[in-house]
């Protein structure tokens, strides 16, 4: 059973595009989170939601906006992209609190030309 | 600001060549050390955490150790499938119960047959 999915997997488009990213976790946590890994592989916090709710929203272009529909979702959509937005997005989860480990998604690589 | 360095960058070993990786923090209020494996085209995968300095934990052919200022992750006897990334995470409280990591870059590990 796969815990923590997103999609798609691969995300091709053109500058000036918007588009969504989905992400679903069965894992019944509390918390999801939204992760960007340049080309450095440098993978970097945008957003966390705790039962559909933003808690975490670190230095991000107002371009990209989470939704949680429901606490099992987390949807990434990306307003006007720019070729600095490629990158693979990674979605996670985890129980809320310090003690428990994040499970990572298979990541959507976008690529903006 | 919150800073984990990795180092080396990369490492490359042959079979059975034991060795360490080290991850460096300097975090205020640190509420765990995180270490995930991190395959070509995957999400992280979890491996450890580690709360308190002289805290030790082990899996397999690798052990992750904690002091006040870094942690290690050592690798005895490795295995070409140990090649992956290997990231290092600290964890602190970003208002009320709610927490995030800040990732280093990461080391990537080549075991040579």
């Amino acid at each position: 059973d796969t815990a923590v999915s997103q999609t798609p997997k691969y995300l091709v488009t053109q500058m000036g595009n918007d588009k969504s990213i989905k992400c679903e976790q069965n894992l019944g946590h509390d918390t999801m989170y939204w992760y960007k890994q340049d080309s450095k592989k440098f993978l970097k916090i945008m957003f966390s939601y705790n039962n559909k709710e933003l808690i975490i929203n670190e230095t991000v272009p107002n371009r990209f906006s989470p939704k949680s529909p429901d606490k099992a979702h987390l949807n990434l959509h990306i307003n006007s992209l720019e070729l600095g937005d490629s990158a693979v997005y990674f979605c996670a989860s985890s129980e809320q609190g310090s003690y428990n480990e994040q499970f990572f998604g298979p990541g959507t690589r976008l690529t903006v030309l | 600001e919150d800073q984990v360095t990795q180092s080396p960058e990369a490492l490359r070993l042959q079979e059975g060549e034991s060795s360490s990786l080290n991850c460096s923090y300097t975090v205020s209020g640190l509420r765990g050390l995180f270490w995930y494996r991190q395959d070509p085209g995957k999400g992280p995968e979890f491996l450890f955490t580690l709360y308190s300095a002289g805290e030790e934990k082990e899996k397999e052919r690798l052990k992750a150790t904690l002091t006040k200022k870094e942690s290690f992750l050592h690798i005895t006897a490795p295995k070409p499938e140990d090649s992956a990334t290997y990231l290092c995470a600290t964890k602190k409280n970003s208002g009320g119960s709610n927490y995030k990591l800040t990732f280093g870059k990461g080391t990537l590990l080549t075991v040579n047959p």
